[in-house]
């Protein structure tokens, strides 16, 4: 069935490092795929989303490409800060699913001072 | 704009007692989810309304679990009785339209602790 694979966590940096959070999918289709993030004490909220391949989605200084040969879609940021310690969270929707999200386990990260 | 709103927060019931969650979305917005995520874990997607129908149900465990969207607007998720593995946080999530391609508007979620 489709499914959504990270890395797990949690994962420690410190600030101004370079982040990586890996991703992989198996999919029937041909998905749609997201981050999302979720900050403590707040809801899920949409980081970045790539709808085809070779996409490049981009927020906040995050980036992700949709790797069609790897089936792959990993999270990078070139300078974390302390506010961007979170729980993120890789998913894909197929569209003759209804806009669903499947995702995957989620990735803890804390970047210290 | 409104967020989606959730109640209540917190929930701590005993096991076979039973417990409702209730959900508001972002006005205008069609298509509402209910997910179930496990400490350490994903969210999983227990229901999806379309307006007022359901469109998928699949994973909700209907010999405990029910939710209804009466009027198409807000709507409640039901368990009965609890069970100590239904302990989680329960997400309601919305979108203006089916087709939204995933991108989904998240409450703040209805923890529930199962003793």
């Amino acid at each position: 069935g489709d499914s959504v694979t990270q890395m797990e966590g949690p994962v420690t940096l410190s600030e101004e490092a370079f982040l990586t959070i890996n991703c992989t999918y198996t999919a029937t289709g041909y998905p749609s795929l997201f981050w999302y993030v979720q900050y403590p004490g707040e809801g899920l909220q949409l980081l970045l989303k790539a709808t085809k391949a070779d996409d490049k989605g981009s927020n906040k200084g995050f980036e992700a490409t949709y790797r069609k040969e790897t089936t792959s879609f990993h999270l990078e940021k070139g300078s974390v800060q302390v506010s961007d310690s979170a729980v993120y969270f890789c998913a894909l929707s197929l569209y003759n699913q209804g806009g669903k999200l499947i995702f995957g386990q989620g990735t803890e990260l804390s970047v210290k001072p | 704009e409104a967020g989606v709103a959730q109640s209540p927060r917190y929930k701590i019931i005993e096991k076979r007692q039973s417990v409702a969650f209730w959900c508001n979305p972002i006005s205008g917005h069609a298509t509402l989810y209910w997910y179930q995520q496990i400490l350490g874990q994903g969210p999983k997607l227990l229901i999806q309304f379309q307006n007022n129908g359901v469109v998928d149900d699949s994973q909700l465990p209907k010999d405990r679990f029910s939710a209804e969207r009466l009027k198409g607007v807000d709507s409640t998720l039901k368990i009965q009785p609890a069970k100590l593995e239904d302990s989680a946080v329960y997400l309601c999530a919305s979108s203006p339209r089916q087709s939204n391609a995933g991108e989904l508007f998240f409450g703040e979620g209805s923890r529930l602790t199962v003793l």
